[in-house]
């Protein structure tokens, strides 16, 4: 089974400039996370998605930062425009809303760094 | 208050040793409870599920105290690849994960 497609892996822009991140979730998995990760921290959850819908965005910095899954599948994460501070991973996970105990998997991250 | 709290380490141990670290919840409705597994620049993976009535895979124990909310995780016998960031993760209503700081590892030789 396919895992949780991101891309790019790394990406490197400077401040003011904006940047996208694409995500690509398991088949099937109809909960699609965007975290965002800071060297040393736990992934801070930054949108959630159950299928096209958001269930919770109350992290994301509005004014700069913008999601969307248009067809309920794929996502993009947006950054506009990039502060030196959204230098982080940027996660994707997905996850099927089974039982109680079913839990997320990760994509492999993109890596930003903001000059 | 953070929903989830570990100590974040290092634990330095040396092969073979046994090491426990331990993870607190705030919300007593939490539904379920893992331990997942991060190496440096890397995703994270799951470890191990944790039952209210404890389990066990290989060297790994893992367990549960509802009443005192907190999470532990045991590695027995550990290995140089052992070696990683253990992260505390905690699953609310409506497939909502809170993640704890993370606990990093160090197993030397």
């Amino acid at each position: 089974e396919a895992g949780v497609a991101q891309s790019p892996r790394y990406k490197i822009i400077e401040k003011r400039q904006s940047v996208a991140f694409w995500c690509n979730p398991i088949s099937g998995h109809a909960t699609l996370y965007w975290y965002q990760q800071i060297l040393g921290q736990g992934p801070k959850l930054l949108i959630q998605f159950q299928n096209n819908g958001v269930v919770d965005d109350s992290q994301l910095p509005k004014d700069r930062f913008s999601a969307e899954r248009l067809k309920g599948v794929d996502s993009t994460l947006k950054i506009q425009p990039a502060k030196l501070e959204d230098s982080a991973v940027y996660l994707c996970a997905s996850s099927f809303p089974g039982t109680a105990t079913d839990t997320q998997y990760f994509g492999p991250g993109t890596r930003l760094t903001v000059l | 208050r953070k929903e989830v709290e570990q100590d974040p380490g290092p634990f330095n141990v040396p092969e073979g040793a046994t090491v426990a670290f331990n993870c607190t919840y705030s919300n007593s409705a939490s539904q379920s409870f893992f331990w997942y597994r991060q190496d440096c620049r890397k995703e994270p993976k799951l470890l191990m599920s944790v039952y209210s009535s404890g389990n066990e895979d290989g060297r790994f124990t893992a367990q549960l105290n509802r009443a005192s909310q907190y999470i532990s995780l045991l590695i027995r016998d550990s290995k140089l690849s052992d070696s990683a960031t253990y992260l505390c993760v905690v699953k609310h209503n409506f497939n909502k994960f809170y993640f704890g700081s993370g606990t990093k590892l160090n197993v030397k030789p």
